[in-house]
């Protein structure tokens, strides 16, 4: 079946810093979608994007859809305590509304 | 916040006893999709509803039946739980463009 792959598990940072995380397939998907997560609750959406090489923000969220269509990148700036959670990144591909996710990572942020 | 609610939010019960879970969302969405999460897994797909009664299945169905017989609520059942399907269950419903839209989660121990 189709596999988003996303590395590494585990991300640590400094607060402050800026942190990308990528998003790769050996399929190509029409939507790439990223979500976080934050302990004991739902992912929450955070950005979609619908076109190759679309470049969209989210405040200091800013994540693009790679022009192969086979992967997509997130960026965080400046980032921030609240930042920690996990990261999933998700693709559709089909008329079936169904979507693949990755394994998330999981960032955590120091003071 | 999508208007997704689940219940109930954590269970435990022992191996062989049938367990429901229930979605309930208020705004009238057409698709609604029933997810597991697991350490090392990620979101996998258990099954999901187009419309009311109309249902298929996910890649971790096994185990597991639905049902829809109103817009409102999806209804996930283990017929006779087994430890292997421990874990965290989330419902989510389709948005516009291909987005998904999760619930708080269902904490499931089976012992």
């Amino acid at each position: 079946g189709q596999q988003l792959n996303q590395s590494p598990q585990s991300m640590f940072i400094q607060e402050g810093e800026d942190v990308s995380m990528n998003c790769t397939s050996s399929s190509i998907f029409n939507t790439w979608l990223w979500y976080k997560q934050d302990p004991g609750e739902g992912p929450v959406l955070l950005i979609a994007l619908y076109k190759a090489g679309e470049l969209t923000s989210n405040g200091r969220l800013t994540a693009q859809f790679g022009i192969t269509r086979k992967d997509s990148f997130l960026n965080i700036s400046a980032s921030i305590p609240s930042d920690v959670g996990i990261y999933f990144c998700a693709g559709q591909n089909g008329a079936n509304s169904k979507l693949t996710f990755g394994k998330g990572i999981t960032l955590s942020v120091r003071p | 916040d999508a208007g997704i609610t689940q219940s109930p939010r954590h269970k435990v019960t022992e191996t062989g006893t049938p367990v429901t879970l229930r979605c309930h969302q208020t705004e009238n969405h057409r698709y609604m999709y029933w997810y597991r999460q697991d350490p090392g897994h990620g979101l996998r797909l258990i099954h999901y509803s187009y419309g009311v009664k109309d249902t298929d299945k996910g890649e971790v169905s096994d185990g597991y039946s639905v049902s829809r017989s109103k817009t409102e609520d999806f209804l996930l059942t283990l017929e006779s739980a087994t430890s292997s399907q421990t874990s965290v269950y989330f419902c989510a419903i389709k948005g516009a463009q291909e987005t998904q839209y999760f619930g708080p989660g269902t904490r499931l121990l089976v012992l």
